[in-house]
């Protein structure tokens, strides 16, 4: 079953726009973190955000944001004030922490951002 | 900061030929994944090492090894190629149990 839900697979957005990347997840953990990472065309994985399942508040690193509603197990990815950098695949992500640690992905959204 | 360093960055390989990928990890993490990620594909989970013993295990074709040394480096083996392991190979360390895992550039593997 499939874990990550990414249910955009593609997003157009105009510069300085604030952009919001919708991802849902399945897990019957208690205990759990969630994830954001941009992969840019050259390949890299950059980590973004986390959300640890027993935040209270929504986790924040710069211009990113996490809109984290647990009853209904989303963890939407808001970007800001958009820049033509921004443009890359996004993939959100999950740890079970009775899963060992591995990180499980979602097909990722690919954002291009118009100038 | 240091950041996990993935050898080589490239590789291309023939069909039935042997590669092997390595990982240096963030000094003092002690825990490595290997993920893979075909061509317009999420990654996916292959192995882990914690403490030099394998943690975990995930779609790892048998064809594939891996191991953790003393320094904490990591090294996957992929023997009898096959056109469908090209892919980039991330690999990702962490301290112990800690929540975020850091990434490597990845190696791009490319067999023809």
């Amino acid at each position: 079953a499939q874990k990550i839900t990414q249910t955009q697979p593609g997003m157009f957005v105009q510069e300085k726009e604030a952009v919001t990347l919708d991802c849902t997840y399945d897990t019957s953990d208690p205990s759990y973190g969630l994830f954001w990472y941009k992969q840019p065309s050259s390949g890299e994985m950059i980590f973004l955000i986390y959300q640890g399942s027993y935040d209270q508040q929504n986790a924040t690193e710069g211009r990113y944001s996490l809109n984290f509603q647990k009853a209904r197990k989303s963890a939407n990815l808001v970007i800001s004030a958009s820049q033509l950098g921004d443009s890359a695949m996004y993939f959100c992500a999950m740890r079970e922490a009775n899963r060992d640690d591995k990180i499980i992905f979602g097909k990722g959204t690919r954002l291009h951002i118009l100038p | 900061a240091a950041g996990v360093i993935q050898s080589p960055r490239h590789l291309i390989k023939e069909k039935r030929e042997t590669a092997t990928l390595k990982c240096y990890p963030i000094p003092r993490h002690d825990t490595v994944y290997w993920y893979q990620q075909g061509p317009g594909q999420d990654p996916q989970f292959l192995i882990s090492f914690y403490e030099k013993m394998q943690s975990d295990k995930g779609s790892i074709p048998d064809r594939f090894s891996a191991q953790q040394f003393s320094d904490y480096h990591s090294e996957l083996n992929m023997s009898s190629l096959e056109l469908g392991d090209s892919a980039l190979y991330f690999c990702a360390s962490t301290r112990g149990k800690t929540y975020e895992q850091y990434f490597g550039p990845g190696t791009r593997l490319t067999v023809t």
